[in-house]
């Protein structure tokens, strides 16, 4: 399985974007690029993929690399409530027989400031 | 719609006894996944169901199983528990197997003595 690096841990202020980057040099050329978030004392929750090109949804943004090597999540202007550890995860393409199986590293726990 | 719903939300237990976890996928769905939660070793998958058949198994140990029922209600159990099995139990459910969004439950808290 593809392993993805993120930094431990991030500082953002209220009312600002905040990037979020994710290596994953092993992608393979069917890996899905995943962003989960998890808020204090909830399960994960999701919050966008892409493939190869940027993706934006009413969360967030993903920006992919062009050689897909890394990525970045954009929260466009943090909140209070965008503090959570976020985990970037490949997940194989649909029918292959791990699709249904995430990979959770450590992820980067995002602390916003007022 | 309702969300994932997890049952008992806690839960204490003795070293020995066994343990049966409940999770009751958002309506629809019929994939469910469990996850265990540690401090040391985050969040690992344990397994998926889809359609009462396991698909995917993670790394541990015979005394971890589960099942899924037919209206995709999946249960899991723990058996001859041990102290390391202290965690928070997530449960995941999507539309089917592979489907790219997972939504998860606020999971079981368990506790061994």
């Amino acid at each position: 399985d593809a392993k993805t690096t993120q930094p431990n841990s991030m500082e953002s202020n209220e009312e600002e974007p905040v990037h979020l980057p994710c290596n994953h040099s092993t992608i393979s050329g069917t890996d899905y690029i995943h962003w989960y978030r998890q808020l204090p004392s909830q399960g994960p929750e999701y919050v966008i993929h892409g493939l190869t090109s940027n993706v934006n949804n009413r969360m967030a943004s993903l920006a992919i690399a062009e050689d897909r090597k890394s990525s970045t999540l954009i929260l466009h202007r943090a909140t209070l409530r965008d503090a959570a550890v976020y985990y970037c995860i490949l997940r194989p393409r649909l029918g292959s027989s791990n699709t249904g199986k995430l990979i959770f590293g450590q992820g980067t726990t995002l602390q916003v400031k007022p | 719609k309702a969300g994932v719903t997890q049952t008992p939300r806690y839960l204490i237990k003795t070293r020995g006894q066994q343990v049966t976890l409940s999770c009751s996928p958002i309506s629809g769905h019929r994939s469910v996944s469990w996850y265990q939660q540690t401090p040391g070793q985050g969040l690992q998958f344990l397994f998926e169901y889809f359609s009462e058949t396991q698909r995917n198994k993670g790394n541990f140990p015979g005394r971890f199983s589960g099942r899924q029922f037919s209206n995709s209600r999946s249960e899991m159990n723990v058996s001859t528990l041990e102290l390391g099995d202290s965690a928070l139990y997530l449960c995941a459910s999507s539309l089917g197997a592979g489907a790219y969004e997972q939504y998860f439950g606020p999971g079981t808290r368990l506790t061994v003595t």
